[in-house]
This record gives structure tokens, C-alpha cells and sequence, in this order.
């Protein structure tokens, strides 16, 4: 199956510093969403990107689908960011199918400090 | 999203015991998933769901079972539940009939002692 690989595993960071998130992925996708876990577990949407560049506020994400990549930005931090990040494609159609599901990558663990 | 509600939230049992785990959602769209998440990992697609009569099975569905009673409701169940079923269980729905993006409800914890 796929594979999604997001680096780095782990992030710590100063109030109001940027930070980059990357996530690769091994097969052509038709689906890239980016979520943020909160530290109750809750999964949020961030981002619906199979390609191009998309921003909301202090994120941003790009996604090179030619090159098999996604970027997250995250600009200003704040102590509310911190959380686990994660990416998750599904394969395009000339993929060879598979489930209807999203294919998670392991997420980075983003901790920001005051 | 406050449109997919999962009861319940939290859930202690036993080892053997059998459980569901429940999933509503409010805009009666067709395709509804469950995952299962384990400390430290993303997460991994149980079933999925295009609508009552279509049901299949994702990349760790042994072990589970599923019920679509209605297009607005999808239920997990464990028949025998073992300990290396504790993890955090949710539930997604897409937004709207032609759209991909998938949302996620709150989570259901479950440990099985």
C-alpha cells in the first residue's frame, strides 16, 4: 500500500517562532488532508489539498503532487498549536484502487513553549 | 465535528466481552468510515461505508464488525473484545455528496482489561 512519511517526528518551539511540517507520500493521491490533534484528542481539519497552496490565518500548506510531497506552515506560533500533526492521502484512481479510507502518516509531535 | 456525535465516549470492559460503539451523523451523507488510532500512531481504516447495502472492509478489520442501520448511523462492534483492542475509535463522514474531504467525530477511548 501507500506509504506516508512525515518529518520531523518531533517539534519543539518557542512562542511566535515558524516551523515547517513535511509529509511524503510513495504513490500518485487524489486526496491530501492535513489535521491537527489537540491534546483532548480531537482531530481538526486543517487542510483539504491534493495540490497547489492553500491558507487559513498563520497556516498555510502546499502540496507538489508531481513531486509526491505536502508542506505545512505554521507562522507565529502559539501555545495552542501545540498537538500532534497529521497528513493523510488516499490513492488516485490510477493507483490501483484500493479502500476508500485515508492512508495516515505517523504525525509530528509539535510542543510550543511560552 | 459537532455533526458526527459517537457514544460512548469513554469505555472500560473485559476481555471476551462484546461491544458497540455507536456513530450518528446529522446530514445523512452516504460514505461514513471507522479508524482506530493506538498511542504514538496515525490512524488506520476499519470499514467504510458507501451507504446501507455497501459495506467493506478497511486494512485491519479482523477482529470487528460493522452495522449501517440507516444512512445517518454506523456501528462498530467487537464481538470478543481482547486487550490489543484498547485504543481511541473514530468515526468520519464526508461533507457533501461530491466532495472528499473527510470529518471526524470526537473519538470513543476504549480499553479492554
Amino acid at each position: 500500500g501507500i506509504q506516508v512519511e512525515q518529518s520531523p517526528p518531533d517539534l519543539i518551539l518557542q512562542e511566535g517562532a515558524n516551523s515547517t511540517l513535511r509529509c511524503n507520500f510513495s504513490d500518485s493521491v487524489n486526496n491530501l488532508q492535513w489535521f491537527h490533534q489537540n491534546p483532548w484528542g480531537q482531530l481538526i481539519n486543517l487542510f483539504y489539498i491534493p495540490s497547489g497552496t492553500k491558507q487559513n490565518g498563520r497556516l498555510s500548506a502546499t502540496t507538489v503532487a508531481t513531486e509526491r510531497y505536502s508542506l505545512l506552515y505554521i507562522s507565529s506560533s502559539q501555545t495552542t498549536d501545540s498537538g500532534v500533526y497529521f497528513c493523510a492521502v488516499k490513492l488516485g484512481p490510477y493507483s490501483g484502487g484500493g479502500a476508500d479510507g485515508l492512508t495516515f502518516g505517523k504525525g509530528t509531535h509539535l510542543i510550543i513553549q511560552p | 465535528d459537532a455533526d458526527v456525535t459517537q457514544t460512548p465516549r469513554n469505555r472500560i470492559t473485559k476481555t471476551g466481552k462484546r461491544i458497540m460503539l455507536e456513530c450518528s451523523q446529522t446530514k445523512g451523507h452516504d460514505r461514513m468510515y471507522w479508524y482506530r488510532q493506538d498511542p504514538g500512531l496515525g490512524l488506520q481504516l476499519i470499514y467504510y461505508s458507501f451507504d446501507v447495502k455497501d459495506i467493506n472492509k478497511g486494512e485491519i478489520s479482523d477482529g470487528y464488525s460493522v452495522s449501517r442501520q440507516a444512512q445517518a448511523k454506523f456501528s462498530l462492534s467487537l464481538e470478543s473484545a481482547i486487550p490489543n483492542q484498547t485504543a481511541l475509535y473514530f468515526c468520519a463522514r464526508i461533507l457533501a455528496k461530491k466532495a472528499d474531504t473527510q470529518y471526524f467525530g470526537p473519538g470513543t477511548r476504549l480499553t479492554v482489561l
